[in-house]
């Protein structure tokens, strides 16, 4: 159980269009979802929390605009990269928490801009 | 704030020895979740074990187990019998109880090589 899946797992992409990656909790409902990007070899940085039906929260220095993120079910929440540039190159990573409070995480998606 | 530190950046052992990676945090709060999460090098974060910090008992995982002193506030995970597929970043992360969208508070990581 708790199975958290993310899609795209690779996209490249040309500056200046928009990406959309979506979360998803395939046999639990998350009421809460969070959404993180990883530079390599460091820790997770978390960028903003989603909650179902209602505004995400996004962290000091992510622009909202920028990271459009909808969390239209309980078990979907989507991220999409606005107008991407070279430095929004990364790693996105999902997670979707459970009733027990416990973070899933999804397997990440590799987002190149060129 | 609530901080975590992993003060091993790296380490590494033999296949079938045990292992002890160190984490510690700081807090006010009285009740609170720990958790190690592994990252291997395909970048999935695995959860590996949690322990809810009202529990005296250490959680156990087959080859995983904590060592929990809450007084001291340090929440070290031990792997025995190391096999090659626990080669991976492991993360310590700490979270507040309660319902709604508290958020994790990572360490920075612990390389783990295990040596043939």
């Amino acid at each position: 159980g708790a199975v958290v899946s993310q899609h795209p797992s690779w996209v490249i992409c040309k500056s200046g269009t928009s990406v959309k990656i979506e979360c998803r909790s395939l046999d639990f409902q998350a009421t809460t979802m969070f959404w993180y990007r990883q530079f390599p070899k460091q820790s997770l940085m978390l960028m903003a929390t989603s909650n179902e039906g209602s505004k995400a929260t996004y962290e000091q220095g992510v622009e909202k605009d920028k990271f459009l993120i909808n969390h239209a079910s309980l078990t979907l929440s989507t991220l999409t990269v606005t107008s991407a540039h070279p430095e929004d190159s990364s790693f996105y990573i999902c997670s979707a928490q459970d009733r027990a409070e416990t973070q899933y995480f999804g397997p990440g998606t590799r987002l190149l801009v060129l | 704030a609530q901080t975590v530190t992993q003060s091993q950046p790296e380490m590494s052992v033999q296949e079938a020895e045990t292992v002890t990676l160190s984490c510690t945090y700081d807090t006010s709060e009285s009740d609170y979740y720990l958790f190690w999460y592994k990252q291997p090098p395909s970048r999935q974060m695995i959860l590996v074990i949690r322990q809810e910090a009202y529990k005296q008992q250490n959680a156990t995982e087959n080859r995983f187990s904590v060592n929990f002193q809450k007084a001291a506030k340090s929440f070290s995970l031990k792997i025995s019998d190391s096999q090659l597929g626990d080669a991976a970043m492991y993360f310590c992360a700490y979270r507040i109880v309660g319902a709604g969208s508290y958020q994790l508070t990572f360490g920075k990581g612990t390389k783990l090589s295990v040596i043939p």
